[in-house]
C-alpha cells in the first residue's frame, strides 16, 4: 500500500526561526516524485518544493529544503528564517504513475 | 501561469439533492483530478481523468461520478447528496509531458455542506 505519514498535526515556530516538518512514506516503487505542499487558510494550494527519487541531492528554494533519506523513507521539510506568510497547512505528497497520494498534513503557524 | 477554477467557493445543499461541482483549467492539461479534503483525513482521491471521456476512479468514489466532455473541464456529480459529504473538495490538473509533468495544480476548493 501506498501510505504518507505525517505525524505532526500542529507545530509553530517563531517569526525567523528554523522549523522542520516530518514526514515518512511507504511504497514499493523505485521511481517516483516528492512533494511539499502549502495551503493558507482560505487559499489556493501550492507546490512548495519537489524531489525526484532517483536523484541523492536534496531539493532546496530559497528558504525551503528538504532532508531526503530515500533508505529509511524520509522527506522532511526545513523553513529557515520563518515568516507571517509561511503560516499554513503543509501537505507531504509523492507520485507514481498517475496517483498522488497525500499525508494528513501539519499545520504551521509562525508566531510574531 | 496555470489557472484552475472551480465554479463556486462555498455551496449549501439539502439531502437528496444532485449537486454538480465544476472544474475548469486553462493550460490544456490532459490530465485531472477530484478531491475531497477531511480535517485528519489529509486529501483523498475521488477520481481523476486522463483524457477526454476517460476516468478512473480513485480511493472512494462511492457516492460519485464525474464527467469529462471537454478537456478543460471536469465536473463532479453527487448523484444524492447525503451529509456525510459535507466536506472541501479540491480539482486539480496536471500535464503528461514538459516540466511540469510531475507538478498537480489546485484550484480554490469548494467548501460543500449538506443539511
Amino acid at each position: 500500500a501506498q501510505t504518507v505519514t505525517q505525524s505532526q498535526p500542529e507545530m509553530s515556530v517563531q517569526e525567523a526561526e528554523t522549523v522542520t516538518l516530518s514526514c515518512t512514506y511507504d511504497t514499493s516503487e523505485n521511481n517516483y516524485y516528492l512533494f511539499w505542499y502549502k495551503q493558507p487558510p482560505s487559499r489556493q494550494m501550492i507546490l512548495v518544493i519537489r524531489q525526484e527519487a532517483y536523484k541523492q541531492q536534496n531539493a532546496t528554494e530559497n528558504r525551503f529544503s528538504v532532508n531526503f533519506q530515500k533508505a529509511a523513507k524520509s522527506f522532511s521539510l526545513k523553513i529557515s528564517d520563518s515568516q507571517l506568510g509561511d503560516t499554513a497547512m503543509y501537505f507531504c505528497a509523492f507520485n507514481t504513475g498517475n496517483q498522488f497520494y497525500f499525508g494528513t498534513g501539519t499545520s504551521l503557524t509562525v508566531i510574531p | 501561469d496555470v489557472k484552475v477554477t472551480q465554479s463556486s467557493r462555498y455551496l449549501v445543499k439539502r439531502t437528496g439533492e444532485k449537486v454538480f461541482l465544476e472544474c475548469v483549467q486553462d493550460m490544456d492539461h490532459e490530465n485531472m483530478f477530484w478531491y475531497r479534503q477531511d480535517p485528519g483525513l489529509g486529501l483523498r482521491l475521488i477520481y481523476f481523468s486522463y483524457d477526454v471521456k476517460m476516468k478512473e476512479k480513485g480511493d472512494i468514489p462511492e457516492g460519485y461520478s464525474v464527467s469529462r466532455e471537454k478537456k478543460e473541464r471536469f465536473s463532479l456529480i453527487l448523484e444524492s447528496a447525503s451529509t456525510n459529504q459535507t466536506s472541501m473538495y479540491l480539482c486539480a490538473s496536471r500535464p503528461s509531458s514538459g516540466t511540469a509533468y510531475n507538478e498537480q495544480f489546485f484550484g480554490p476548493g469548494t467548501r460543500l455542506t449538506v443539511l
